[in-house]
């Protein structure tokens, strides 16, 4: 069975930067990445296909987050660069899949709590 | 990026209620639908995908219709465990967006 097994929660400094890794059981697959703050709604951050080497960025992240793969481990990581307060979120790691042209998240990871305080 | 506007924002109804859930997009997305339901400190859940198909085990009092930029989430006969927060999302662009969410409560 597919799992996505994320790292740990994290307390940074306004900033500074974190990576969250995500280890995907059972494949190679298409991962992205979607944060929500506490409180608030869903936001698509980006995605990364490792057997095509291709990312892809919300423009709202484009140049402050980089998402990269291991495809030796199956792990995805996401680093997030220039921390601020309202970064603080959980990120989820999720599995982007489809069924003929339609497109969908079909599996989540728990998510990943990374909070900025100084 | 493609604007995903829901209503209402959140809602209250009773066990056994039918409930209707609406999306709008920006521009015209098709049948680049999807609709997922979180509950507190939970992740996301696939319910439907483009526009009307049934994620698999999903119970058949979810249904999803429209296309172009209107579309709607209903839920035929509320049961206990439906309270949640329910989210519609493009696939239309590669660039995906999300609805800002309903909340669905206990009246």
């Amino acid at each position: 069975q597919v799992q996505l097994v994320q790292s740990g929660a994290e307390v940074k400094k306004p900033g500074s930067s974190v990576k969250v890794s995500c280890q995907a059981s059972g494949g190679s697959f298409t991962v992205t990445w979607v944060r929500q703050a506490p409180g608030q709604g869903l936001e698509w951050m980006g995605r990364i296909m490792p057997f095509a080497d291709r990312t892809t960025y919300a423009q709202k992240f484009q140049g402050r987050v980089t998402i990269t793969a291991d495809k030796s481990t199956s792990t995805v990581y996401m680093e997030m660069s220039g921390l601020r307060f309202e970064d603080t979120a959980v990120y989820y790691c999720a599995r982007d899949s489809g069924s003929g042209s339609y497109f969908f998240i079909d599996l989540w990871g728990p998510g990943t709590l990374v909070t900025v305080s100084s | 990026d493609i604007r995903m506007t829901q209503s209402p924002s959140s809602l209250s109804a009773s066990v056994g209620d039918r409930v209707t859930i609406t999306c709008r997009a920006s521009q015209n997305i098709d049948t680049f639908l999807n609709w997922y339901q979180q509950k507190p400190g939970k992740a996301p859940n696939l319910l439907i995908y483009g526009a009307a198909t049934l994620q698999s085990a999903v119970p058949s009092r979810f249904s999803g219709s429209g296309s172009g930029t209107d579309f709607t989430l209903t839920i035929s006969s509320l049961q206990p465990e439906d309270f949640a927060t329910y989210y519609c999302q493009q696939s239309f662009s590669t660039l995906i967006t999300f609805g800002q969410g309903t909340r669905l409560a206990i009246k």
